[in-house]
């Protein structure tokens, strides 16, 4: 099992520009997760999905979209990236049996958006 | 809303000394998770361990324990005899759930020098 695997690992940005991250899992997990880390702040949710169809927004949602078309895929789409969207972002899964399983994260796209 | 509060941004420590970090946590709900992430240099995130509020029982793991204490709202993580391979940044989360995802403390970095 690959786990949670993110494309890419690294991009450069100008600002204005799009670009979308893909989080993909094999572990047939029904809750996907997008986090941002900022030095200094922890990782903080912008989004997350609790199934195929379904998403809602976290704490620093703006600027950022997402998709769950496919259960095993989740979308994190930058439509006119900006400076501040620098960041290293993470992807997550967990399970739906047991809401307080283990998350298991991506390794994390270091994007520079200049 | 929840809240998880690392005060010890950076620790710096000798080989074979023993440190504690602290992790103190507000939350409303009377059932609840709380995890230790660790994030190496290389910058993925390892899961250490997870506790639910009901089990105030310590834990050990080799050279790991945690503390955890309802009255003081603290799941403390303690490393004994502390090797370079320790230096990390460690994470305090809480899992929120409704929505299942972590709230993450601000992180403290562990340098262990040799």
């Amino acid at each position: 099992n690959a786990g949670v695997t993110q494309t890419p690992k690294f991009r450069v940005l100008k600002t204005g520009q799009s670009m979308t991250l893909l989080c993909a899992q094999d572990m047939n997990h029904e809750y996907m997760y997008w986090y941002r880390q900022d030095p200094g702040m922890g990782l903080r949710l912008i989004h997350y999905s609790v199934g195929e169809g379904t998403t809602a927004k976290g704490e620093v949602p703006d600027g950022y979209n997402v998709s769950r078309l496919k259960k095993q895929n989740f979308l994190l789409g930058l439509e006119s990236a900006a400076p501040s969207q620098t960041s290293v972002y993470f992807c997550a899964s967990s399970s739906h049996r047991d809401w307080g399983n283990e998350q298991f994260f991506g390794p994390g796209t270091r994007l520079t958006v200049l | 809303a929840q809240k998880v509060t690392q005060a010890q941004t950076e620790i710096s420590v000798v080989e074979k000394e023993d440190v504690t970090l602290d992790c103190v946590y507000e939350t409303r709900d009377t059932t609840y998770y709380l995890f230790w992430y660790k994030q190496p240099p290389s910058g993925e995130l390892v899961f250490l361990i997870r506790r639910n509020s009901f089990d105030e029982q310590n834990e050990i793991s080799g050279r790991y324990s945690w503390n955890f204490q309802k009255s003081t709202s603290s799941f403390n993580f303690t490393i004994t005899a502390s090797q370079v391979v320790d230096s990390a940044v460690y994470f305090c989360a809480l899992v929120d759930t409704g929505r299942r995802a972590l709230t993450f403390g601000s992180g403290t970095r562990l340098q262990v020098q040799p």
